[in-house]
């Protein structure tokens, strides 16, 4: 069975802190992605990785970063959160360029959803 | 860039009724594929199904059906015979097969919430 997990389901920071949230999949897919979702605005990406160590800026890339040193493990991080970073944010990852339809499917993780306050 | 556009912030439908979820995109490219995810109250993301534009019929698996309109560029999903346990966000993506760049990842409409009722 496919999985895709998030290091929290819920989670309260303050203002000015150092947030990193934590994404781990287990099909060895070589795409992983970060998105936030808040309500009216749908899934916005944040940040993807298509290999180790490879990042892309995604739509709203601003006020994060990320990291991947293993395949496996996507970090998404809050240099310094703010109260417009209250969201909840999903981790996602895909398999790479397959002939074949499932390969398009992306698979998500549970969701973590930030406060900052 | 990409775009989707979803006009029904909500939809109501009765139990066992058929239900058709609007969903328009707008790209200049050739080569994109369309998805439906459903995201029920606990949060995860299910895909549902998958068409891609050269797929020359409508996609279709089990009670979800994919009315893919080239010309006008829309991609609404039909559920079938509506179950209480339908009831859920409903979000229209889109990807682009290009070369590299955010594009090739992808864009989500705003959803919709579903409401299916006894």
């Amino acid at each position: 069975d496919v999985k895709v997990t998030q290091s929290s389901r819920y989670l309260v920071k303050r203002t000015g802190e150092k947030v990193f949230l934590e994404c781990v999949q287990d099909m060895d897919h070589e795409n992983m992605f970060w998105y936030r979702q808040d309500p009216g605005l749908g899934l916005r990406l944040i940040y993807f990785s298509y290999d180790v160590k490879m990042k892309e800026k995604g739509d709203i890339p601003e006020g994060y970063s990320v990291s991947r040193e293993k395949k496996e493990r996507f970090s998404l991080i809050l240099e310094s959160a703010s109260t417009n970073q209250t969201s909840m944010y999903l981790c996602a990852s895909r398999a790479g360029a397959v002939l074949s339809r499932n390969s398009y499917e992306q698979y998500f993780g549970p969701g973590t959803r930030l406060t900052v306050t | 860039a990409q775009k989707i556009t979803q006009t029904q912030p909500g939809m109501f439908v009765q139990e066992k009724e058929a239900v058709t979820l609007d969903c328009t995109y707008d790209t200049s490219d050739p080569s994109y594929g369309l998805f439906w995810y459903k995201q029920p109250s606990s949060g995860e993301m299910i895909f549902l199904i998958y068409q891609g534009s050269y797929d020359q019929q409508n996609a279709t698996e089990g009670r979800y059906s994919l009315n893919f309109q080239k010309a006008r560029k829309s991609a609404n999903l039909v559920i079938s015979a509506s179950q209480l346990g339908d009831s859920a966000m409903y979000f229209c993506a889109m990807r682009l097969y290009v070369s590299s760049g955010s594009a090739r990842q992808l864009t989500f409409g705003s959803g919709t919430q579903l409401t299916v009722l006894p």
